[in-house]
């Protein structure tokens, strides 16, 4: 069965990098036919799509955040990453991973956990 | 982008009772509609994809309608593992976005 789940740092100074890892088990992330996405929640409150990866390397992300983004994959170790640039407090979040249906692309049908990662100085 | 807007975003029912949730697009999405149930310190389950299709292992008191830029999801008859957050999202054009939730609780 497939296995998202996320590391990284939990706490973040403002103007800094958010880092975090997308480690998968049960299956490859070589598969061409899957997006790799990156999800997040603020705390008590709903979700947004950050963007994604294909095996290929192709990436899309929300132009809400496309000029601080890079969503990238090392298939060797079977796992994606995000990097999130000149963050703030108002990128407190809860980060998932996500791979999309074999049946309808883009619907998140496997998730990691989450990680909680907080901005503050 | 396309907005989601879910209505009611709070709602208070009993075991047993039937309640529907509404969610409405910006724009048409055809089918491309998918439902997930939220609990405290859980990432969201898939419930219902492509509007009505029901996830494997997912009970058949949940169900899904509607197309173009409306959309409900219906739970039959309320189980007590059913109260949490539902959240619908759209994966019609990028940015794929969600819905604001809908909470449900015990009245």
């Amino acid at each position: 069965q497939l296995q998202l789940q996320e590391s990284g740092s939990g706490l973040v100074k403002p103007s800094q990098t958010l880092s975090l890892t997308c480690a998968v088990s049960g299956g490859s992330i070589r598969s061409g036919s899957y997006s790799w996405s990156w999800i997040r929640q603020p705390p008590g409150k709903g979700l947004e799509w950050i963007g994604y990866i294909y095996d290929s390397g192709s990436t899309s992300y929300n132009p809400s955040l496309k000029s601080r983004v890079t969503i990238s994959m090392d298939r060797s170790r079977n796992h994606f990453s995000l990097n999130l640039r000149s963050v703030t407090a108002a990128d407190t979040a809860i980060y998932y991973c996500a791979r999309d249906s074999s049946v309808v692309r883009y619907t998140f049908q496997h998730w990691g956990q989450g990680t909680l990662v907080t901005v503050s100085s | 982008d396309i907005q989601m807007t879910q209505s009611p975003s709070s709602l208070s029912a009993s075991v047993g009772d039937r309640v529907t949730i509404t969610c409405r697009a910006s724009q048409t999405i055809s089918s491309f509609l998918n439902w997930y149930q939220q609990k405290p310190g859980k990432a969201p389950d898939l419930l219902i994809y492509a509007a009505s299709n029901l996830q494997s292992g997912v009970p058949s008191r949940f169900s899904g309608s509607g197309s173009g830029t409306a959309f409900t999801l219906t739970i039959s008859s309320l189980q007590p593992e059913d109260f949490a957050t539902y959240y619908c999202q759209q994966g019609y054009s990028k940015p794929f976005t969600f819905g604001g939730g809908t909470k449900l609780e015990i009245k």
